[in-house]
């Protein structure tokens, strides 16, 4: 099956600073590559996604990379602010709603 | 409004007991799924159903029975509680089965068993 694997398991940056999670994937039907954000107490939510034919993909401050030939993508965040503090996961699916999620990173923005 | 509802949010029992978390969701969606994160944060997928019917069953004890009444509904049922069963378990749903379906996931019920 699916195993995906997450870096770092902790993340400290300076307020405006970028901040940069990877992950890397094993089985190479997997088409899905989404993000989620959990704040402390509440259940993930998704804040962005690409799929299997985009390499790229950019929401304001955030950016997802995907290297299908690597097995692994990278979720990019720019100028940093104390709100993005939270666990950062990423998953992989080839289908059938079936995430497989990295194990998390535990974003700390210093102000 | 809420979009996936979970009740109840904290859940503190005894060893052997058999307790339910209920999970509603207003969005008109097809597919709900359970997941299980530990201590350590690990989300996994357990159970999802499409329209009522099971499609993903993972390698979850037979103690967890989930239950479909109607597509806005999924219910987890839990026999004979164990130690390990310790968790938050978020429920979430999605527009359909695929891949590609954003899930939306609840805000969580702590279960505790002492």
């Amino acid at each position: 099956g699916e195993n995906v694997e997450q870096h770092p398991s902790t993340l400290s940056v300076q307020e405006g600073d970028s901040a940069v999670i990877k992950c890397t994937y094993s089985d190479s039907a997997s088409n899905y590559f989404p993000w989620y954000k959990q704040e402390l107490g509440k259940g993930p939510q998704l804040i962005i996604d690409i799929r299997s034919n985009v390499g790229e993909k950019k929401d304001q401050r955030i950016a997802v990379t995907l290297n299908k030939t690597a097995k692994h993508f990278s979720l990019h965040i720019t100028e940093t602010q104390p709100e993005d503090s939270a666990v950062y996961f990423c998953a992989a699916s080839r289908g059938w709603g079936k995430l497989q999620f990295g194990a998390g990173t535990q974003v700390v923005v210093t102000p | 409004d809420t979009a996936v509802s979970q009740t109840p949010k904290y859940l503190v029992t005894q060893m052997g007991n058999d307790k339910s978390i209920k999970c509603e969701q207003n969005l008109g969606h097809d597919t709900m799924y359970w997941y299980k994160q530990d201590s350590k944060k690990f989300l996994k997928i357990m159970f999802s159903y499409n329209n009522k019917e099971l499609i993903i069953n993972e390698t979850v004890p037979n103690r967890f029975s989930p239950k479909s009444p109607d597509k806005a509904h999924l219910n987890l049922h839990i026999n004979s509680l164990e130690l390990g069963d310790s968790a938050v378990y978020f429920c979430a749903s999605s527009q359909g089965p695929y891949g590609e379906d954003t899930q939306y996931f609840g805000p969580g019920t702590r279960l505790t068993v002492l």
